[in-house]
């Protein structure tokens, strides 16, 4: 089974508006953390926002904010007020504590599109 | 912040030669460091977990004597492609993750290695 699963594999939207990027996971581990990361052309990966399973709160980080569903395992991640810049792939991903929150495991990721 | 330098950037090379890749942390030690590789329009598949002064894990699938990791230092691990073949072009990307920063610390990853073998 797929640990990380990204079912959108594009998005558009329009600048300035809103735009959530869907990610459910699977784990029977009951500590992990999620993360999401963007990928520009360029191909460096730039980290975005880290939720903690434990976490009570939905974690946010000025644009970015993460729409964090325990029970339903996804972890969607909501960027406001879009901008041209923000058009990239975008990744989510899982890391256990049955792997010493070592190993990153990466969904098939979501391109973004951003239009004038 | 945390930053992980990978060398060189871009390689392009004739198939049979080795590919030597370097991946850096700049301003944290990291006994473990990850290679990826991800083909055009794919997600970022895990080849090897780096350990600092021993042998490198392998993923199911990779060929150890294709892909060697040598990890001599807390702060650099080296990934070389061994007799390179057009097959093995592809993207190479490493991260790491510092030693003293908590469970939630994110990777961080270097720029990436874009292989090209003619």
């Amino acid at each position: 089974a797929q640990k990380i699963t990204q079912t959108q594999p594009g998005m558009f939207v329009q600048e300035k508006e809103a735009v959530t990027l869907d990610c459910t996971y699977d784990t029977s581990d009951p500590s992990y953390g999620l993360f999401w990361y963007k990928q520009p052309s360029s191909g460096e990966m730039i980290f975005l926002i880290y939720q903690g399973s434990y976490d009570q709160q939905n974690a946010t980080e000025g644009r970015y904010s993460l729409n964090f569903q325990k029970a339903r395992k996804s972890a969607n991640l909501v960027i406001s007020a879009s901008q041209l810049g923000d058009s990239a792939m975008y990744f989510c991903a899982m890391r256990e504590r049955n792997t010493g929150f070592q190993k990153l495991v990466f969904g098939t990721g979501t391109r973004l599109l951003v239009s004038p | 912040g945390a930053v992980v330098s990978q060398h060189p950037s871009r390689v392009i090379c004739k198939s049979g030669t080795s590919v030597k890749i370097e991946c850096r942390s700049l301003d944290f030690q990291a006994t473990t460091m990850f290679w990826y590789r991800q083909f055009p329009k794919q997600s970022l598949m895990l080849m090897a977990t780096s350990n600092e002064g021993s042998k490198a894990t392998y993923e199911q699938g990779v060929e150890k004597d294709k892909f060697l990791i040598n990890h001599a230092s807390l702060t650099l691990s080296t990934l070389t492609v061994t007799s390179a073949h057009p097959e093995d072009s592809s993207f190479y990307i490493c991260s790491a993750r510092d030693l003293a920063g908590e469970y939630s610390q994110p990777q961080h990853f270097g720029d990436g290695t874009r292989l090209s073998i003619l």
